[in-house]
């Protein structure tokens, strides 16, 4: 079983809708949650760290579910250049990370 | 300006002749790490260094050696590549599991 799994995608959507995914992580030991954004295989970029209460950054919202082990990345009125793809980021308490394959969201005009 | 800086962006190289990808920070991070990523695999990690001469492998070491001599410094040496390590590469240095990444090499091996 993968470290960290999330949906691949691609979700496809509307400007203006909104578009909300999920990652799953395996190590219930795991301290740190991250989403990172990727555009076209360029370097991965930090979106916002997750804590334990949720949190938002403008149109992104973040939450975290301990008991079932995953973290969710919501999206608020889609901009085309949100289309990109998300991973998911979790380190555990040896300082390991471990990235999902990401998901794909395109947003179309 | 903060930021992770490897070299070279693009490589083409034949079976067998040994390479190195350079990799250089300015943030003075003790953690840094090499990462290969693949489509539909993910960034999955080659080895990790936590301090100066402190290394460790990650998932997928084999065919790869990493030296941390200096904290800035973290070279990624292909001994004698191989076809299947045809990938983009990734550096990053980390603060708190915040990961900042370098701009990724291309290394194609035929």
């Amino acid at each position: 079983r993968k470290e960290v799994e999330q949906d691949p995608g691609p979700f496809n959507v509307p400007e203006g809708a909104t578009v909300a995914f999920n990652c799953t992580y395996s190590n219930s030991a795991s301290q740190s949650f991250f989403w990172y954004r990727q555009d076209c295989r360029k370097e991965p970029k930090l979106l916002m760290s997750v804590y334990s209460s949720g949190n938002e950054d403008g149109r992104f919202t973040a939450q975290l579910n301990r008991a079932s082990q995953y973290i969710s990345l919501l999206i608020r009125d889609s901009k085309l250049s949100d289309s990109a793809t998300y991973l998911c980021v979790v380190k555990s308490n040896d300082y390991k990370l471990s990235f999902g394959a990401g998901t794909t969201v395109t947003v179309r005009a | 300006e903060a930021q992770v800086t490897q070299n070279p962006r693009y490589l083409i190289t034949v079976t067998g002749k040994k390479l190195t990808v350079t990799c250089s920070q300015n943030m003075n991070h003790e953690y840094m790490s090499w990462y290969r990523q693949d489509p539909g695999l993910g960034l999955r990690q080659i080895y990790y260094s936590m301090n100066v001469e402190v290394t460790d492998k990650g998932d997928v070491p084999e065919g790869y050696k990493v030296s941390r001599k200096e904290k800035r410094n973290f070279p990624l040496i292909l001994e004698s590549p191989s076809p299947n390590q045809t990938s983009l590469y990734f550096c990053a240095s980390s603060l708190y599991g915040v990961s900042f990444f370098g701009q990724g090499t291309r290394l194609t091996v035929v």
